[in-house]
């Protein structure tokens, strides 16, 4: 089966611009789920869908993010405007349950 | 919040020789895991732990719940070349969670 699949897979914007990331998860699986990993720091939570609802969007840093998944398949987050501070890599991860992840290959985001 | 303190961040060893790395929390954890990140890669699950003291192995890797059920520990034997990448620790304090706590990861150099 194929994998989680994110684009681009590198990303340089200026600060004030938006970048819209795609995650496309494993088929079948409802549950879809977004982290971050700033520079050198741990892997950090950011939301979960469970098909198209939004589950859980506590680890969302502040409201210049949206997510969102669409028909409950392929899903978006969308910075805008972005800052510096919001460089870093974003993983997408999907799973049939709740546990056992799938990750992605991530996007790294640069924002200059 | 809830942080996993995962050590050493970086090691350089040679092939053939063992590994351990750890992570510890002062919040009691009822999952732990254990993640391999490849350059350019997402997080691969390795060893996943369901209960205090429980041991688990998967080929050269071994990892313990520990009994306090505030720490884990990841153990590899015999490195070889392909054993480089970045380990992370994950946790959650609830059962059957979809959301997890990654440690900062430990960057691992093999040495041939």
């Amino acid at each position: 089966e194929a994998g989680v699949t994110q684009f681009p897979s590198h990303s340089v914007i200026e600060k004030g611009q938006t970048v819209t990331l795609r995650c496309d998860p494993i088929s079948g699986h409802d549950n879809l789920y977004w982290y971050r990993r700033v520079m050198g720091k741990e892997i950090k939570f950011l939301l979960h869908f469970v098909k198209e609802s939004k589950q859980d969007e506590s680890g969302m840093p502040n409201n210049r993010f949206l997510a969102e998944r669409t028909g409950g398949t392929y899903s978006t987050l969308k910075v805008q405007p972005a800052e510096l501070e919001d460089s870093g890599v974003y993983f997408c991860a999907s799973s049939q349950r709740t546990y056992g992840y799938t990750f992605g290959s991530g996007t790294r985001l640069t924002v200059v | 919040g809830q942080q996993l303190n995962q050590s050493p961040q970086s090691m350089f060893i040679q092939e053939g020789e063992d590994v351990s790395m750890n992570c510890t929390s002062s919040s009691i954890f009822n999952t732990w895991l254990w993640y391999k990140q490849d350059p350019g890669e997402g997080p691969v699950l390795l060893i996943a732990l369901y209960k205090a003291g429980e041991l688990t192995s998967n080929g050269r890797l071994t990892a313990q719940f520990g009994i306090t059920r505030k720490d884990s520990f990841l153990n590899i034997s015999a490195s070889i070349p392909s054993d480089v990448g970045i380990y992370f620790c994950a946790g959650s304090t609830t059962s059957g969670t979809y959301k997890y706590i990654f440690g900062t990861g430990t960057r691992l150099k093999v040495l041939a």
